[in-house]
């Protein structure tokens, strides 16, 4: 089955600094890729998705890059503020037929340093 | 559209006795998934339903676990003769059905088991 690595674990960024998140997937046949930021104590939110006919996906300061090939997609923030801490997860899967089981990476907690 | 909501936010109860939780999803959508989340961790995929039906089961939903969704909109988990490692975030999501379509997820219900 599907299997998702998350690096790093944690990331410490100087505000205003770039922060970049990176995971690998095992399944080959995965097409679809979520990012989902989540607070302490609050449900995890989607930010940013891209699906595996596109290579790249921008919304302002958050892009994700895909590469197929390798099986591996990023997470890039710029101009990091003192609201993007949090953990930052990824997520894999296939879809099709009536499977949609999302496997999700062990996280990325960001830390922005004032 | 007031998102997808959880009931109780937390619930506390000894060993061995039964717990429900319900989730309300967002209205139009049809699909609906049960995640667990331990601290420090990535939510774990439990099931999912498509209306009424339960489409998926994880090998982690033990016989204890049971979940319905009678009529296709709200969904109830129940966990009986509960265990210490039944502890953790019980997070429900919703989406649309079709490829692709990204899960929004409720706040979660904290289950502490003493």
């Amino acid at each position: 089955g599907e299997n998702v690595e998350q690096h790093p674990s944690t990331l410490s960024v100087q505000e205003g600094d770039s922060a970049v998140i990176k995971c690998t997937y095992s399944d080959s046949a995965s097409n679809y890729f979520p990012w989902y930021k989540q607070e302490l104590g609050k449900r995890p939110q989607l930010i940013i998705d891209i699906r595996s006919n596109v290579g790249e996906k921008k919304d302002q300061r958050i892009a994700v890059t895909l590469n197929k090939t390798a099986k591996h997609f990023s997470l890039h923030i710029t101009e990091t503020q003192p609201e993007d801490s949090a953990v930052y997860f990824c997520a894999a899967t296939h879809f099709g037929d009536s499977n949609y089981q999302l496997i999700w990476g062990a996280g990325t907690k960001l830390i922005i340093k004032p | 559209d007031t998102g997808v909501s959880q009931d109780p936010r937390h619930k506390i109860t000894k060993r061995g006795q039964n717990v429900t939780f319900r989730c309300d999803p967002i209205s139009e959508h049809n699909r609906l998934y049960w995640y667990r989340q331990t601290l420090g961790q990535g939510p774990e995929f439990l099931t999912y339903f498509q209306n009424e039906a339960q489409l998926e089961k994880s090998r982690l939903l033990s016989d204890r676990f049971s979940a319905e969704r009678p009529k296709g909109s709200f969904s109830t988990l129940e966990i009986q003769r509960t265990e210490q490692g039944d502890s953790a975030m019980y997070l429900c999501a919703s989406s649309f059905s079709g490829g692709g379509q990204p899960q929004h997820f409720g706040d979660g219900t904290r289950l502490s088991i003493l």
